[in-house]
This record gives structure tokens, sequence and C-alpha cells, in this order.
């Protein structure tokens, strides 16, 4: 069946560092990924998507790239602000069948100024 | 306005009771989901309708009982309930066979005492 591995948490940053957490994935086909990101007593937004391999989603200067290759989807952001301070949720879906999403376990994220 | 509604927010009830928890959408989505967050964080998928017809349950007790009366309103039942029932409860709804993400509601936190 589908699976989503992500790096474990927690991880704890300084104001304006380099930030990666690792993502990847087990699935049939050819799944649509997704990173969703909780604040703190909020619930899910999704935070960037990409639907074929080699497609890089991006927002808030966040970037994430779909390998085929490495079945990876890893998440990156240049410099990490107090405010990014979240909970980390990667996701894959199938466009064949009901598409419910398969989540990751999670990556807490705490940004310290 | 909201896109995708649930109620209530918080939900504090002792064991053994019954209780219910509604989620609308406004987006014009055919599916709507029910997923369960435990206390780690981890997200799985519970239920999910499309135009009314039930086409995910996965393996979750019989005193759990979703209710579609249309495509943009998913509620769910919950019997009996117990301890391990304490979790964060989120709605979502997305458009079957489309790569676009899933829409989640702000989530319903049940506390069962």
């Amino acid at each position: 069946g589908n699976s989503v591995t992500q790096m474990e948490g927690p991880v704890t940053l300084s104001e304006e560092a380099f930030l990666t957490i690792n993502c990847t994935y087990t699935a049939t086909g050819y799944p649509s990924l997704f990173w969703y990101v909780q604040y703190p007593g909020e619930g899910l937004q999704l935070l960037l998507k990409a639907t074929k391999a080699d497609d890089k989603g991006s927002n808030k200067g966040f970037e994430a790239t779909y390998r085929k290759e490495t079945t990876s989807f890893h998440l990156e952001k240049g410099s990490v602000q107090v405010s990014d301070s979240a909970v980390y949720f990667c996701a894959l879906s199938n466009i064949q069948g009901a598409q419910k999403l398969v989540f990751g376990q999670g990556t807490r994220l705490t940004i310290n100024p | 306005d909201t896109a995708v509604s649930q109620t209530p927010k918080y939900l504090v009830t002792q064991m053994g009771n019954d209780k219910s928890i509604k989620c609308e959408q406004n987006l014009g989505h055919d599916t709507m989901y029910w997923y369960k967050q435990d206390s780690k964080k981890f997200l799985k998928i519970m239920f999910s309708y499309n135009n009314k017809e039930l086409i995910i349950n996965e393996t979750v007790p019989n005193r759990f009982s979703p209710k579609s009366p249309d495509k943009a309103h998913l509620n769910l039942h919950i019997n009996s309930l117990e301890l391990g029932d304490s979790a964060v409860y989120f709605c979502a709804s997305g458009d079957r066979g489309s790569n676009q993400p899933q829409h989640f509601g702000d989530g319903t936190r049940l506390s069962i005492l």
C-alpha cells in the first residue's frame, strides 16, 4: 500500500537558518504530493503541492521538488523565521480510486529568535 | 467565508455518551472526508463520501457512523464514547478524479473524561 516517511522531529533551528525536512514515499502509479502545515492550535493548511515528476511546488519561501527516481519530496527553506514554527506533514494521494490522503508522521519545527 | 466549517470546535464529554460532529463545505466539491489525528499528531483517514455515497470505510469501530445528507455536508456520529476516542477530528473536502488538494476544516478536539 501507499506510505509516507518523514524525518523524525522535533527540529529546532535558529532564525535565518536553512531548513530541510526529508520526505520519502511508496506508492503505486503516479501520486500527487503535498506538504501541509499545522500552526499551534489550528487546522491543516496546504503549503505546497506537486502533481508530476520534476514539478517544483513553492509557497512562502518553501520549496519541494517531486523526485520520482528517489521517491522523495523534501521540503526546504533558505531562511526560516520564528513564524514558521509549526508541525509539517508530507502527504500523497492517488488520482485513481477514492484519493484519500496518506500522511507522514509529521515533523515539529521550532524556530528560536 | 469559511470553506470547510466544523462544529463544535471543542467537545468535552463523559465515557459512554453519544455525540455528533458536523461538517459543511461551500467549495462545490463532490467528495468529503473524515480524518483522525491522535495525540502524537498522526493523521489517518476514517471515512469518505462521494456525492452521498460511502467510498472509504477504514478499519474504524462501528460505534462511528458517518452520514452525508447531501454532497455539501458530512456528519460524524459516535456512540458509546471511549477514552481512546479522544483526538482531533478533521473534516476535508476535494474533487474526486482531480489532482487538486483537499481543503481541511479547523478540527474538532474531542476529550473524553
